[in-house]
């Protein structure tokens, strides 16, 4: 098993444009997290998903949109970039709501975006 | 408000010595902790986790501590080795939300050899 992968692994984008970035999992798991890290700060999540063709906000969603079309897909979007979202994204699933080891979130290596 | 912290931002042990990491949580209503190891350049990995039903869990050479009067967990590290070094972060997990996990700032652990 593969586990949870990100492509790409880094980006740099000029202000303004537009970027998708992917996660894939092979672990059959329902949940599905998008979440920044920036320097000093513990992780925060963007959006997150539920199962299959359900998708809800996190702690800091705007300027990202996410999709869930497949159950082993997760999608970020960017759709117009700012500096400030200069950051690495990591993306986890689990299997369930986390309420054990079974159940805990695993995170992919994460994607360093950098927006100029 | 839901807030996960960590008492220091740094550790530096010696090599064979005992690390012990801190963590201090505000939602009572939380009721599953894990802590998480993140080297540098990779996405945190899972260690160990506690449930609000336990005071004490062990693994291999950790062990998690959870004092549900103070709020308080800790994750203790046996003999810390070099490969030890890396960034630990306490995370809270609200099941009634999705799963959703808030983390702490992470605690930045040096392993001298």
């Amino acid at each position: 098993n593969a586990g949870v992968t990100q492509t790409p692994k880094f980006r740099v984008l000029k202000t303004g444009q537009s970027m998708t970035l992917l996660c894939a999992q092979d672990m059959n798991h329902e949940y599905m997290y998008w979440y920044r890290q920036d320097p000093g700060m513990g992780l925060r999540l963007i959006h997150y998903s539920v199962g299959e063709g359900t998708t809800a906000k996190g702690e800091v969603p705007d300027g990202y949109n996410v999709s869930r079309l497949k159950k082993q897909n997760f999608l970020l979007g960017l759709e117009s970039a700012a500096p400030s979202q200069t950051s690495v994204y990591f993306c986890a699933s689990s299997f369930l709501a986390g309420r054990s080891f079974q159940e805990t979130q695993y995170f992919g290596p994460g994607t360093r975006l950098l927006v100029l | 408000g839901e807030s996960v912290g960590l008492h220091l931002p740094t550790l530096s042990v010696q090599e064979g010595d005992n690390s012990i990491i801190n963590c201090a949580y505000s939602n009572s209503a939380s009721d599953y902790f894990i802590w998480y190891k993140q080297e540098s350049g990779k996405g945190p990995q899972f260690i160990i986790d506690i449930r609000s039903n336990m005071d004490k869990r062990q693994g291999q050479r950790v062990t998690v501590l959870l004092n549900k009067t103070v709020k308080h967990l800790s994750l203790q590290i046996a003999a810390t080795q070099p490969g030890d070094s890396a960034v630990y972060f306490c995370a809270e997990n609200i099941y009634n939300q999705g799963g959703k996990l808030i983390f702490g700032q992470g605690t930045e652990l040096s392993v001298k050899p």
